[in-house]
């Protein structure tokens, strides 16, 4: 099985600022990553997927990196709608998910 | 627009059976693979179950294998998830989500519907 392990777990942070997730796999998965954003009491949307493309609608501020083993999501300036809790999920085989970091007002 | 409904979900027993369902519509459904997604309460995602558009290939996390059965009514755009012999630790928030299909292979998840809860306990 390959597992996902993101970090950090948690990440305090201001409006404005810019912020980077990574997101690690057990074994190579090639390109095949995708990044969802969740907020509380809702459904997961998808924002990134193949490592680095931006999901039609998706705003431009976020953009993914990465192949192989290491993965980032950048927030290249944090908006208050931003606030929620990111995952990376691998789909090279079956489906994994990072354990989740969750992303909050400083 | 595409929406994809849960029902189904609710209070079980250890040991019980359900069955959860997934209706589907803005989208030709029998074009998409779909699949089973889980949350335990105020844990992260898990995947439980997948399918393909057509012919109806199926996939199980070793954590439901045996005991879930995915499938799905193309013509009555709805999915389901038979699952037998629950347990306390299934207890969780399912989603049901739409799979892209690339080369016969399913990729990433694109829509999400917001969930169906079970709790198992007795």
């Amino acid at each position: 099985d390959i597992q996902m392990t993101q970090s950090p777990s948690t990440l305090s942070a201001s409006v404005g600022d810019r912020v980077t997730i990574t997101c690690r796999a057990s074994q190579s998965i090639r390109s095949w990553l995708a990044w969802y954003q969740q907020k509380p009491g809702k459904a997961p949307k998808l924002l990134i997927f193949k490592a680095s493309t931006l999901e039609t609608g998706v705003p431009s501020r976020f953009s993914g990196s990465g192949s192989g083993t290491e993965f980032t999501l950048t927030i290249s300036s944090l908006q208050p709608d931003d606030f929620a809790t990111y995952y990376c999920q691998q789909y090279n085989n079956l489906w994994t998910f990072g354990q989740g970091t969750k992303v909050e007002l400083k | 627009e595409v929406q994809l409904l849960e029902s189904g979900g609710g209070l079980v027993q250890p040991g019980g059976s359900l069955r959860l369902s997934c209706a589907a519509s803005g989208f030709t459904f029998s074009s998409y693979a779909m699949s089973w997604v889980r949350q335990a309460p105020g844990k992260g995602l898990e995947w439980v179950s997948a399918i393909t558009n057509v012919g109806g290939f199926t996939f199980d996390s070793d954590s439901v294998r045996g005991r879930f059965t995915i499938s799905r009514d193309n013509s009555k755009s709805t999915l389901f998830l038979q699952m037998n012999s629950l347990r306390a630790d299934d207890t969780a928030i399912y989603f049901c989500a739409r799979g892209l299909m690339s080369r016969g292979v399913i990729t990433h998840f694109d829509y999400w519907g917001q969930g169906t809860l079970l709790t198992v306990s007795s």
